[in-house]
This record gives C-alpha cells, sequence and structure tokens, in this order.
C-alpha cells in the first residue's frame, strides 16, 4: 500500500517562473492538504481540497492556486515565483472529517533563485 | 503570531537524559497532534490527545493534554540518539490542521 508519494523531490526555479508540483494520496484517502515548510520552520497551511474542490484556505496569496483530479491527485501550482517561495512544499492526505490523522509525504523542496 | 507556540525552540541533550517539550495556545482545540519529522521527510503522526487531562505513552515518550485543551507537553525519559527530529504539535481548525513551529532536538550519544 503506497503512501502518499510527491514528485518531484527537488526542483530549481528562477524569480517569475511558475512551476507545478504533484501529489498522489494515500489509498483510500479523499481529501488533500498542501503545506509550506520554510527552513527552521513549522508547516504552514496552504489549501485543502476535496471533491475537486477548495474547501479550506491559508493565508497565502492567489499566486498559488491548486487542482485535484477525480482519482484524488492534485497539484499545487505558484505563479510569479519570488524568492520566499524557497520552501519544502508537503501533501499531506486524509479522509472527509479526519483531519487529525495527516499522512505526509515527503514534499518537494523548492529552491527559487 | 503563531496559533500554537512550542518551547524551547531547540533542545541539545546528553543521551540518557529526560526532557520536557511544550505546546501553548489561547485557543480551545477538540484534539491535538504532536509530529516527529526527520530531515528531509515528511511529518510522522505520534499521537492524538483528545480529552482534557489525557495522558498516553508511547514507549518511552509521554503525551498529556491540558486541562482545558488549550496545551499539550510531550515528555521523553532517557532519550537516544534515534529520538533526533524536530517535533511538531498541531491543533484542528475550520477542519484544517494548523502547526507550530516545532522543538528541533539533537540527543547526543
Amino acid at each position: 500500500d503506497a503512501g502518499v508519494t510527491q514528485s518531484p523531490t527537488h526542483l530549481i526555479k528562477t524569480r517569475g517562473q511558475q512551476v507545478t508540483l504533484r501529489c498522489s494520496p494515500k489509498s483510500g484517502h479523499d481529501t488533500v492538504s498542501w503545506y509550506q515548510q520554510a527552513l527552521g520552520q513549522g508547516p504552514q497551511f496552504i489549501f485543502q481540497y476535496y471533491e475537486e474542490e477548495e474547501r479550506q484556505r491559508g493565508n497565502f496569496p492567489d499566486r498559488f492556486s491548486g487542482h485535484q483530479f477525480p482519482n484524488y491527485s492534485s497539484e499545487l501550482n505558484v505563479n510569479a515565483l519570488l524568492l520566499g517561495d524557497s520552501a519544502l512544499y508537503l501533501c499531506a492526505s486524509s479522509l472527509l472529517g479526519y483531519n487529525e490523522k495527516l499522512f505526509f509525504g515527503s514534499g518537494t523542496q523548492l529552491s527559487v533563485l | 503570531t503563531q496559533l500554537l507556540e512550542q518551547s524551547p525552540q531547540f533542545l541539545s541533550i546528553q543521551e540518557g537524559e529526560n526532557l520536557t517539550v511544550y505546546c501553548n495556545s489561547s485557543s480551545v482545540f477538540s484534539s491535538l497532534q504532536w509530529y516527529r519529522q526527520e530531515p528531509g521527510e515528511g511529518p510522522v503522526l505520534l499521537v492524538t490527545v483528545v480529552t482534557g487531562g489525557e495522558v498516553k505513552k508511547l514507549k518511552r515518550l509521554t503525551f498529556q493534554f491540558g486541562d482545558a485543551r488549550k496545551d499539550s507537553s510531550l515528555h521523553i525519559t532517557a532519550a537516544q540518539p534515534g529520538d533526533t527530529g524536530l517535533y511538531l504539535c498541531a491543533g484542528g481548525l475550520n477542519n484544517d490542521m494548523r502547526f507550530g513551529a516545532g522543538t528541533r532536538l539533537t540527543v547526543k550519544p
């Protein structure tokens, strides 16, 4: 049983570019949440997807957008990258209503130069 | 301002010592979770505490939820180098989980 998988594991971009990160949830899970973790900080909630719709959103600008597909996999898109977007981006899956049981992927390390 | 404040931010101890880390908030949570994160990996859930005053034990780790469900502590007995990592607490808010900044623990052999 595969856990949460994320791709790519590492990514280097330059300011102003756009990036797409991908996540496949744990088998049987229907909800995907995305978090940004800056160096030395805890994960910061970006948004959560269920049934292909954004259910909740944290304090992130519209440059951050997402999508969930019918197979529950998800993408995180970031436009007009800034140096401050450099971080580890974590995807977590769960069952709707069971947010206290999040399963995390290993993350995508994004570096913006 | 963090919704969940964790202390200390950093902790470096020798193998065999005991330690306690704290997670505090002004908000009441229906549950609190503790995660451990190692470098290059995502956080891994250790425990969920639900009832005020609840104490849960996981081998050498003891977790306690405050009576008012605003705070929690994690006590490690006889720490080992394998306990090294970032310990994060998280609480549910509006159907999503919010994390503290974590306590970075280093256990030296």
